[in-house]
């Protein structure tokens, strides 16, 4: 069975913080699938970045980074220079081979609130 | 592009009553669907999925349904609404070949059962 926790359950930050939000996974495939959604107060899920679990490059997108680092079964994902406009709730998620890669699990997500 | 809509976004309904919630998804082929509830305080979880037309997968025994009756169109139903079934659904979609595509997602529906 696959499972994503996310121990923060809020962070708050005042704008232009740097924020770091933990993910931590577990599964016992070697092939799976690892992903971060923003969640705004709308509602809708924001996909943000999807990585397989045999590419453990770090990647920067503006002024998100995502460290992927298998030893320590984490992703965990930085965002620089904070903005109010950052504030929502992030999910970190997992699919994997035994089901087909058809099921997203989710970590219980972690609500970030920055202020002015 | 693909776009995915949902509706009604809100509705409240009270216990007993039926659902639909309707799904489509546009700019794609045979692709799979899905949907995830999210209820309050609660993470969000797989409801069901469907890989074709008529093929539904139930991942949480429960008094709702699904039903695929065209390729890009993805219904959620219940006869009988349950206080517990307030929360919020979101359908979803994905390419079906490769492995691991993404899974993106609808605006949502909000349901309140009073």
């Amino acid at each position: 069975a696959q499972k994503v926790t996310q121990a923060q359950t809020e962070i708050s930050v005042v704008e232009k913080e740097d924020v770091t939000l933990d993910c931590v996974y577990e599964t016992r495939d070697t092939t799976y699938y690892l992903f971060w959604y923003k969640q705004p107060p709308s509602g809708e899920l924001v996909f943000l970045i999807r990585r397989n679990s045999f590419d453990e490059q770090n990647e920067i997108s503006g002024r998100y980074s995502w460290n992927f680092q298998k030893s320590t079964s984490s992703f965990n994902f930085t965002i620089t220079a904070s903005q109010v406009v950052d504030s929502a709730v992030y999910f970190c998620a997992l699919s994997a081979e035994n089901t087909g890669f058809q099921k997203l699990v989710f970590g219980t997500g972690t609500r970030l609130l920055v202020s002015p | 592009s693909q776009t995915i809509h949902q509706w009604p976004a809100t509705l409240v309904q009270p216990v007993g009553s039926p659902l639909s919630l309707e799904c489509t998804v546009e700019g794609t082929s045979n692709p799979n669907l899905y949907w995830y509830r999210q209820a309050a305080g609660r993470g969000l979880q797989l409801l069901f999925y469907s890989v074709g037309i008529g093929q539904i997968s139930s991942e949480v025994p429960q008094n709702l349904s699904a039903s695929r009756p065209q390729d890009r169109q993805f219904i959620l139903s219940s006869k009988k609404l349950l206080l517990s079934d307030s929360g919020f659904y979101l359908c979803a979609w994905r390419t079906p070949t490769g492995t691991g595509n993404t899974i993106y997602f609808g605006e949502g529906s909000w349901l309140t059962v009073v």
